[in-house]
């Protein structure tokens, strides 16, 4: 069974600074999907990045970049120049490709220090 | 194109009685998800639907909750006799079946006293 596992329940950053967030996962498939979703108070659930496991190159939206280790299953989330706007919570999450469900980690709540 | 709808966004319910959330996907997806978070936890699969069919339910519990989706109108889950380890936060989730991405609504969420 796909598991996502995040072992760091919470973390502080200091504004303009670099934070890295881990996550693992274990899957039997050699093609699939991960993501990082940011949840701010509202609730509301934000996709922040995207990595499909057939792509060597790394994804990058902006500030946010992740380091997709395949072999090791870890796909961890480095947030440059921390802001205020993203203290939040972020999930890691797992899917096997369109038409499926996701997996989600327990999540990490980032506090960003001014 | 608006996004991802759900209402309520805050469901209150005695234990007992029935909860029923609905859920409007973005226009022309046809792909819908339901999702539960408990409190300090992050979400959880329970179904899959596309219209007038339920593709995936492995993650529904087997009795009381049930969902659909019809071929007109808003997705419903749908939770009978609820009980106080219901409360959680309920989201969907819709696709356009044409690219691996889904669109969370706001959640709905739901108190048991």
């Amino acid at each position: 069974a796909q598991t996502v596992t995040q072992s760091q329940p919470e973390m502080s950053v200091q504004e303009a600074e670099t934070v890295t967030l881990s996550c693992t996962y274990d899957t039997s498939e050699s093609d699939y999907y991960l993501f990082w979703y940011k949840q701010p108070p509202s609730r509301q659930m934000i996709l922040v990045i995207r990595q499909e496991a057939y792509k060597q190159q790394n994804a990058t939206e902006n500030r946010f970049s992740v380091n997709f280790q395949k072999a090791a299953k870890s796909f961890s989330l480095k947030i440059s120049d921390s802001q205020l706007g993203d203290a939040a919570m972020y999930f890691c999450a797992y899917n096997r490709g369109n038409f499926n469900k996701f997996y989600f980690g327990s999540g990490t709540k980032l506090n960003v220090k001014p | 194109n608006a996004g991802v709808m759900q209402n309520p966004r805050h469901l209150v319910r005695r234990r007992g009685q029935e909860a029923r959330l609905r859920c409007s996907p973005m226009k022309g997806h046809s792909h819908v998800y339901w999702y539960r978070q408990l409190p300090e936890e992050g979400l959880k699969f329970m179904v899959y639907l596309q219209k007038e069919n339920i593709i995936d339910e492995s993650g529904m519990p087997k009795e009381r909750f049930s969902a659909e989706f019809p071929k007109e109108g808003p997705s419903i889950l749908r939770i009978q006799q609820v009980v106080r380890g219901d409360s959680a936060a309920y989201f969907c989730a819709s696709s356009p079946g044409s690219r691996n991405e889904q669109f969370f609504g706001p959640g709905t969420r739901l108190t048991v006293l």
